[in-house]
């Protein structure tokens, strides 16, 4: 089982839709835990910090569950510009090691 | 952008032979970490430094070595290339209560 999965989808959606995609981690020590946003053959870019208490960045809600080792990303309002990969990312509680889903695939059509 | 340069952006290198990426921090950040990331997968961690000392290991064989330097800049190298080594190899820097940022990579292919 990887450590930290997610639906590698691609997930096909008109603009303006909403949007969810999950990720489950399997280390429950894990510390803290993130949303990268990652275009085509670009480096990742931190999207949000996700805590327990859920937190919202404009069109872009995380939520983390940590019973059940579960993380969400929500979009809302979908724009073209939202198209690309979204990483799911545990780090883990030594706090030197991110460990990555495989990402899921986001295209957002006209 | 991040201000975490890498270079070279790209490389094209034969079987068995050896390589040397760079990474500058970002200006103040002391910690540097290393992935690969295969083609349709996500980073794998190879390894952090923090001040000059390697302070946390993924699962990669010792032909995957680095170094950081007094200015926190750093180097990966990597020795006896295999195919399975072309990857974006990707720099990340961060400080203290900060998160990390990537570099742009570089793209090694091996053949």
């Amino acid at each position: 089982r990887k450590e930290v999965e997610q639906d590698p989808g691609p997930f096909n959606v008109p603009e303006g839709a909403t949007v969810a995609f999950n990720c489950t981690y399997s280390n429950s020590a894990s510390q803290s835990f993130f949303w990268y946003r990652q275009d085509c053959r670009k480096e990742p870019k931190l999207l949000m910090s996700v805590y327990s208490s859920g937190n919202e960045d404009g069109r872009f809600t995380a939520q983390l569950n940590r019973a059940s080792q579960y993380i969400s990303l929500l979009i809302r309002d979908s724009k073209l510009s939202d198209s690309a990969t979204y990483l799911c990312v545990v780090r883990n509680n030594a706090g030197n090691m991110l460990t990555f889903g495989g990402g899921t695939r986001l295209m957002v059509k006209p | 952008e991040t201000g975490v340069t890498q270079s070279p952006t790209h490389l094209i290198k034969t079987r068995g032979q050896q390589v040397t990426l760079r990474c500058s921090s970002q200006s103040g950040h002391n910690t540097v970490s290393w992935y690969q990331q295969a083609l349709g997968q996500g980073p794998q961690f190879i390894f952090q430094y923090y001040r000059e000392e390697e302070n946390g290991r993924g699962n990669f064989p010792p032909r995957f070595s680095g170094l950081q330097f007094p200015n926190y800049s750093s180097e990966l190298n990597v020795n006896a290339l295999e195919l399975d080594d072309s990857a974006l190899y990707l720099c990340a820097s961060r400080g203290m209560n900060t998160e990390a940022f990537f570099g742009q990579g570089t793209r090694l292919t091996v053949v």
